[in-house]
């Protein structure tokens, strides 16, 4: 098993571009979620979704969009990318939601706009 | 006050002592407790969840939670450098997880 992967591993915007971040799991998990960690914070819950078709927003949407057509897949979209949203994205996901269940966790995307 | 809240540190043990890492949360109706493990640019890792008051072992790690002063922390025994790293705390309520800042651990051979 691959768990869950991420592409790419670092990318450039300017600002007002768009860009999507890919995250794929090969594990069957119900779960998928993105989150963004700024340097030296904690991590920041930016989407997640309980299944394919659904998802929901967490504490820190705005300027994202997400899209869960596939069980394996949860890309995020950054339509008009500005300076705040230069840090580091996770995708995770978990069989059952947090609470009961290990996040797994892939490995980042490093993301700079200028 | 922020919901979950961790002293930055850096926190410098010798190897081989006892890490001790804290974590107080806001809300007293959180109900799951969990420690990842964040290595220099690395994505997290679970190392210990906990979700009722008391102590739970793991190996050289240990999580204790108390509820009524909403405080959870995290033993390391016998420290290894490989232990250096940042330690997330996220704590859960309501179907929502929060996560603190972390606590960067070093530990000197």
């Amino acid at each position: 098993n691959a768990g869950v992967t991420q592409t790419p591993k670092f990318r450039i915007l300017k600002i007002g571009q768009s860009m999507t971040l890919q995250c794929a799991q090969d594990m069957n998990h119900n779960y998928m979620y993105w989150y963004r960690q700024d340097p030296g914070m904690g991590l920041k819950l930016i989407y997640y979704s309980v299944g394919a078709g659904i998802t929901d927003k967490g504490e820190v949407p705005n300027g994202y969009n997400v899209s869960r057509s596939t069980t394996e897949d949860f890309p995020l979209r950054l339509e008009l990318a500005a300076p705040s949203q230069t840090s580091v994205y996770f995708c995770a996901s978990s069989l059952t939601r947090w609470g009961t269940d290990t996040q797994y966790f892939g490995p980042g995307t490093r993301l700079t706009v200028l | 006050q922020k919901e979950v809240e961790q002293n930055s540190g850096p926190l410098s043990v010798p190897e081989g002592a006892i890490a001790s890492l804290n974590c107080t949360y806001s809300d007293r109706g959180s109900q799951s407790f969990f420690w990842y493990r964040q290595y220099s640019g690395k994505s997290p890792e679970l190392i210990m969840s906990i979700y009722s008051n008391g102590d739970k072992e793991d190996g050289r790690f240990t999580a204790q939670l108390n509820k009524a002063s909403q405080y959870v922390s995290l033993l390391i025994r016998d420290s290894q450098p490989s232990d250096s790293a940042t330690y997330l705390c996220a704590v859960v309520l309501n179907n929502d997880m929060r996560f603190g800042a972390g606590t960067r651990l070093t530990v000197k051979p």
